[in-house]
């Protein structure tokens, strides 16, 4: 049971340059997540879906993009990187309970 | 700004010592829960506290929330070098509870 996953571990990027982030969970959760941590700082939203077929708005949206894919997959997209997204990158999946995160992705951007 | 708000945001202890840590929050909920960090880790959930529920123990773990005052605390006993950590708490929000967000979190320091 590999619970959420999450694709890349690490990432270098220019400003400007775009990439997405995966995330795919096996445990049949409805609702998936993805937050950025920032250094000494706590978790903030980006995007949620609370169910297959929608997505919504976090704290901070602004410069991404998101996919639910599937039940399974939920992607994160950066269209143009900019140094203040450097950060760390979380996925979490719950149904309504504990959120299970995946191991994080941590992205430079210079 | 955040849903959740904690104080302190670093509280230094002897191990053996009891470690409070509080979170507000700024509107209705249907759960809350608290998370464990360590340094450069991934988040371990430890509790979850129902909107209905006073007060909820696990282990040395106790939880306490007031939905009038919109607080919940997590208390610490006996603490371990080893819950050297930060601690955050995480509410659920929106039309459908679906919108989990986190507050700024404790810093927790045991001197051995």
């Amino acid at each position: 049971n590999a619970g959420v996953t999450q694709t890349p571990k690490f990432q270098v990027l220019k400003t400007g340059q775009s990439m997405t982030l995966q995330c795919a969970q096996d445990m049949n959760h409805n609702s998936m997540y993805w937050y950025r941590q920032d250094p000494g700082m706590g978790l903030r939203l980006i995007y949620y879906s609370a169910s297959e077929g929608t997505t919504d708005k976090g704290e901070v949206p602004n410069g991404y993009n998101v996919s639910r894919l599937n039940k399974r997959e939920f992607s994160l997209r950066l269209e143009s990187a900019a140094p203040s997204q450097t950060s760390v990158y979380f996925c979490a999946s719950n149904f309504q309970g504990p959120l299970h995160f995946g191991n994080g992705t941590r992205l430079t951007v210079t | 700004s955040q849903q959740g708000e904690e104080d302190p945001q670093a509280l230094s202890i002897q191990e053996g010592e009891n470690a409070t840590m509080n979170c507000s929050y700024k509107t209705s909920i249907n759960n809350l829960q608290w998370y464990r960090q360590n340094s450069g880790r991934g988040l371990v959930h430890l509790i979850l506290i129902r909107s209905n529920e006073r007060e909820k123990h696990s282990g040395r773990l106790r939880v306490t929330l007031d939905t009038s005052k919109k607080s919940s605390s997590l208390l610490i006993t006996a603490s371990r070098a080893a819950d050297t950590a930060s601690y955050f708490c995480a509410t659920d929000a929106g039309a459908s509870y679906q919108k989990v967000t986190f507050g700024t979190g404790t810093k927790l320091q045991v001197i051995p």
